[in-house]
Formats: structure tokens, sequence, C-alpha cells
């Protein structure tokens, strides 16, 4: 069973759409995080939630809304993208914050 | 900037040999992460080293951590073709939240 499961896998979309990227952790955790990874391979935290509430917004764009329905799925949805959005998008989990994390296999996002 | 720093960017070493990665960060640390990525996958964890550990060993891997010098390395011994991958380090602050290092791209050739 995948542990962190994230959907869709690719995503290609032309600019000013809208689009969601789900994200579903089967391990228990109560930390879930997003990670954007550019085409340098740099990693930068976006949001991370603690049990369904926010405890971290790296000033995001407010185009980027997370949405956690319960502690074991955190969306994301992106309204009007652009084209420096594409990128790939890791969601990971984590039992507390500070522990080892989970990443799934990401959703490369690209815009045209 | 959020990143720390890795050296090398980038490693080619023949299979056998052994491999060090370093990372260097600016702020304090609740404890240190090592991850590995393969091309166009997600994240592996490999070895947590805590502020107050100053070495820690798992298989081939042997990560130390150096508080005073804000800095930890990995090494990977007897290196195979199939540990070819970026490696990154991971802070943890006092946030819940990892920050990532820039990455080694590691290749290990036959």
């Amino acid at each position: 069973d995948t542990a962190v499961s994230q959907t869709p896998k690719y995503l290609v979309t032309q600019m000013g759409n809208d689009k969601s990227i789900k994200c579903e952790q089967n391990l228990g955790h109560d930390t879930m995080y997003w990670y954007k990874q550019d085409s340098k391979k740099f990693l930068k935290i976006m949001f991370s939630y603690n049990n369904k509430e926010l405890i971290i917004n790296e000033t995001v764009p407010n185009r980027f809304s997370p949405k956690s329905p319960d502690k074991a799925h955190l969306n994301l949805h992106i309204n009007s993208l652009e084209l420096g959005d594409s990128a790939v998008y890791f969601c990971a989990s984590s039992l507390k914050g500070n522990t080892e994390a989970f990443f799934g296999q990401g959703t490369r996002l690209t815009v045209v | 900037s959020q990143q720390g720093e890795e050296d090398p960017q980038a490693l080619s070493i023949q299979e056998g040999e052994n491999a060090t990665m370093n990372c260097s960060y600016k702020t304090s640390i609740n404890n240190l992460q090592w991850y590995r990525q393969n091309s166009g996958r997600g994240l592996v964890h490999l070895i947590l080293i805590r502020s107050n550990e100053r070495e820690k060993h798992s298989g081939r891997l042997r990560v130390t951590l150096d508080t005073s010098k804000k800095s930890s390395s990995l090494l990977i011994t007897a290196s195979r073709a199939a540990d070819t991958a970026s490696y990154f380090c991971a802070k943890t602050g006092t946030a819940s939240k990892l920050t990532f290092g820039t990455g080694t791209r590691l290749q290990v050739t036959l």
C-alpha cells in the first residue's frame, strides 16, 4: 500500500486555468506538507498542516489554497495558473513536525 | 535564504569508492536529516541525526554533525550504481518544517 499518494502524477494545463492536486496519507500522521521543486531541484516548503490546522504558509501567492478536510488529506488548489507555476509539487507527511517525513511521488505540473 | 548549502553540487565516482557530501546551515537546529531522490521520484528518508548527536550509522551510510561549525556530512561507503541519485540534507528548527539544502547529484559508474 502506498503510504503517501498524490494525484495526478502529471498535469498539463493552460495559463489561467484552475487545477487541484490531491494528497492522501495512510500512515496516521498528524502533519502534512506541500513542497515545490523547481527546475533546478530546489525544494521549497509551501504549506504545513497539523491536525487540519494551517501552521506554515511560506509567502505563497494566494492563488494557492490548501485544504485539509481531515488529517489524512491535504489538497492543493491553484487558481489562475501562470507559467512560473510549472514545477513538481510534492506532498509529504510526518508523525510530528520534526521527524522523518514521507513523500509522495510528486505531481509534475506544466503550464503552457 | 532558506536554502542551506551543500557541496559538491555534483559528484561522479566509480563503483566501490566512497562518496562524501557536505551540508552547511545557518540557524540552530533540532535535528538534521538526509534524503535521497532518484530521478523522477519522491524523496526517501535515509537518516536523522539529532542536535545532541555527533555521528550516526545506518548500513553503508555514516552521518556526522558538527553544531559548532553548523555542518553535516553524509558518507556512503562502497558505493553501488544503485546509489546514483540526488542527496539532500534537511534541517528542522523550532517550526514544524523541513528546510532543504540545494542537493548533491551523485553519479556512480561501473
